[in-house]
């Protein structure tokens, strides 16, 4: 998983409230990503970040929000107004954004809420 | 819209045999493709990427893929399975002066003893 890191591993959270994800990296890579997870739909882009205070909507944003104050620093919050927010979350760097660099993934967060 | 796709939800092969994981991809430009694998309960891991250059590309654990633009596929192969290569593979395509990766939806490979 390099050195990108996701705490907690397991997180359960009662519906309604926000809960936030936390995502470092220690690769000195310039672009981060959110992405969910769910069983036969592949991976989906929640939000990326291509430089630090920056970041744009991915294909699935609404009911998510995220911050990118540090470089090493991407936390994904998913709020009360996401619709079904059980699923795994996994969060991605990359030297830069763009086509030509490989993405490198944390071990995921597998949120449920109940 | 650009996306690509994978035909076959799982794969089943017995170890020492040749594997072949298919991806296809939608026809826009010139695509740059990508393989992942995923263990269970993991973040995915990088296997391969073709850019431009020699359509046979090589990555790691044995694997390579093959671009063909004419059937705008960009297959995983492997010429001899092991049982620990079972896992989530993901195809992936994205365009020059893109941001954004798309991902397939996964074939589950699994290598029988």
């Amino acid at each position: 998983d390099g050195g990108i890191t996701q705490s907690p591993k397991y997180l359960f959270r009662k519906e309604g409230q926000n809960v936030t994800l936390s995502c470092e990296q220690n690769l000195n890579h310039d672009a981060m990503y959110w992405y969910r997870q769910d069983p036969g739909q592949g991976l989906r882009l929640i939000y990326y970040s291509q430089i630090v205070n920056d970041f744009q909507k991915g294909d699935i944003a609404e009911g998510y929000s995220v911050s990118r104050e540090k470089k090493e620093s991407f936390p994904l919050t998913v709020t009360s107004a996401q619709k079904n927010p059980t699923a795994f979350y996994l969060c991605a760097s990359s030297h830069a954004a763009g086509d030509l660099y490989e993405q490198y993934f944390g071990p995921g967060t597998r949120l449920t809420v109940t | 819209a650009q996306s690509v796709a994978q035909p076959e939800d799982q794969v089943n092969v017995a170890e020492g045999n040749p594997l072949t994981v298919k991806c296809t991809y939608s026809v826009s430009g010139n695509p740059y493709l990508f393989w992942y694998v995923q263990y269970p309960n993991r973040g995915l891991q990088f296997l391969l990427k073709y850019i431009t250059g020699d359509n046979l590309v090589k990555g790691s654990y044995g694997f390579e893929a093959e671009f063909n633009k004419s059937q705008t596929s960009f297959h995983l192969k492997k010429p001899s399975a092991l049982v620990s290569d079972s896992a989530l593979y993901f195809c992936a395509v994205t365009y020059p002066n893109t941001d954004k990766l798309i991902f397939g939806t996964g074939t589950r490979l699994q290598v029988f003893p």
